[in-house]
Formats: structure tokens, C-alpha cells, sequence
């Protein structure tokens, strides 16, 4: 079955620590993006990528970084400089063509202690 | 910028009962707008997908309705069952290219057997 896969689903970090979040997607979309969800709000981009080798900035990309070395594969990678990392964070793609729905994985769940 | 407000917050209704969901946005040049069903601790599963030229779709006991002019989109959930219980968001897309996405902070669903 075609779908995004993220991993892990819940990750505890210390503070100062860099942490990597995996996204995989067999769906053959172009497009792909990361979110952030905090209690009770809605989703906010930090990241996108259209095709690979190239990304850009969302709303609250400070303190995130990201590669998009293949089509299938988006990390976001939360670095120490990010103020308030504890959140949900949720992976997406979208087909570019045809219904134009946004697809999206389970979710990893950090915290930071 | 796009905003989209959802009301209310939180409901909670009796089984049985037909729902009437709320979405408003303040940019009515948008290129369509999404309706997320989110369960606690999940991603997101698309319900329904309104095309800027559409005034409605319909899926089972979903249909949602879309009012550019007035900025209004409306989910109605017909004859709300217990499984039904999980957090609605709406998503608005203003072109169709990019990040252009903006969520709303979602309507938390509770249905009572």
C-alpha cells in the first residue's frame, strides 16, 4: 500500500541535543512538507520541498533544517537553536497533478527534557 | 495573509444527531479548501477536497459546502455516530503552487452513545 511513513513516533531529546526526524513517502509525489502542531492549534509549515535537491522556508523554519536528497525522503532535522521544540510534527506530500490532496504520515511526537 | 478560524473550538453532541461544522477564511481568492479528519495522537486522513469552482462535495454521511464570496466552507456530518468523535480541520489553499497552505485550529468532536 502506498503511504508516508515517519519515524519514530515518539522521540525524547535533552536540551542542547540535535534530533532527526524521518519521512518516507512511496507515493511518487513531488511535493512534500513538514509541519508542526502544538496543542490545540492548528498546523503550521516549517518546511517544503516541490522537487529534489531543492526546499524552502514555511511559516516557522528557525531552528529547522531539511534535505531532500531523493524523491522519496524529506528529514527534518531539530536543532539546539530551536527555543521550543516539544510538538508534534507531522509529515505531508501532494500529488501535483489530478485531485491535488494532501497526504499525510502518522506523526512523531517530541519531547524535550 | 490567509487566515482560517474555526467554530467552535469543541462540541459535543448526541449520537444520532446532524452536525453542522464551521470554516471561515479571510482571502476568498483561494484555490481550494480540505477537510482533515485528525484522531488524537494520528496524522491527518483527507475527507473531502472542494475545487475553487465547486459548491459542494459529498462523501457518505459528509457533505461540505463551499461559499467563496462570503469566505465560508461547512462540513455537515449526517446522523453522527461515536466513531465519528476525533478533531475536524480545515485547510485553504490559495494557489496552486508552494506552501500556500493555511490550517485552521480545528473543531474537536465529541459524539455520545
Amino acid at each position: 500500500d502506498g503511504g508516508i511513513t515517519q519515524s519514530p513516533k515518539y522521540l525524547f531529546r535533552k536540551e542542547g541535543q540535535n534530533v532527526t526526524l524521518s519521512c518516507e513517502q512511496n507515493l511518487n509525489h513531488d511535493a512534500m512538507y513538514w509541519y508542526r502542531q502544538d496543542p490545540g492549534q492548528g498546523l503550521r509549515l516549517i518546511y517544503y520541498s516541490q522537487i529534489v535537491n531543492d526546499f524552502q522556508k514555511g511559516d516557522i523554519a528557525e531552528g529547522y533544517s531539511v534535505s531532500r536528497e531523493k524523491k522519496e525522503s524529506f528529514p527534518l532535522t531539530v536543532t539546539s537553536a530551536q527555543k521550543n521544540p516539544t510538538a508534534f510534527y507531522l509529515c505531508a506530500s501532494r500529488d501535483g497533478a489530478g485531485a491535488n490532496v494532501l497526504t499525510f504520515g502518522a506523526g512523531s511526537r517530541l519531547t524535550v527534557l | 495573509k490567509q487566515e482560517v478560524t474555526q467554530i467552535p473550538a469543541a462540541l459535543s453532541v448526541p449520537e444520532g444527531e446532524n452536525l453542522v461544522l464551521n470554516c471561515s477564511f479571510t482571502d476568498s481568492a483561494i484555490y481550494n479548501l480540505q477537510w482533515f479528519r485528525q484522531d488524537p495522537g494520528k496524522g491527518l486522513t483527507s475527507l473531502l477536497l472542494i475545487q475553487s469552482s465547486q459548491r459542494e462535495q459529498t462523501s457518505g454521511r459528509l457533505n461540505a459546502s463551499l461559499d467563496k464570496s462570503s469566505g465560508r466552507s461547512t462540513l455537515y456530518i449526517a446522523a453522527s455516530q461515536p466513531g465519528d468523535s476525533a478533531t475536524y480541520l480545515c485547510a485553504v489553499k490559495l494557489g496552486n503552487a508552494g506552501n500556500m497552505l493555511t490550517f485552521g485550529g480545528g473543531t474537536r468532536l465529541m459524539v455520545k452513545p
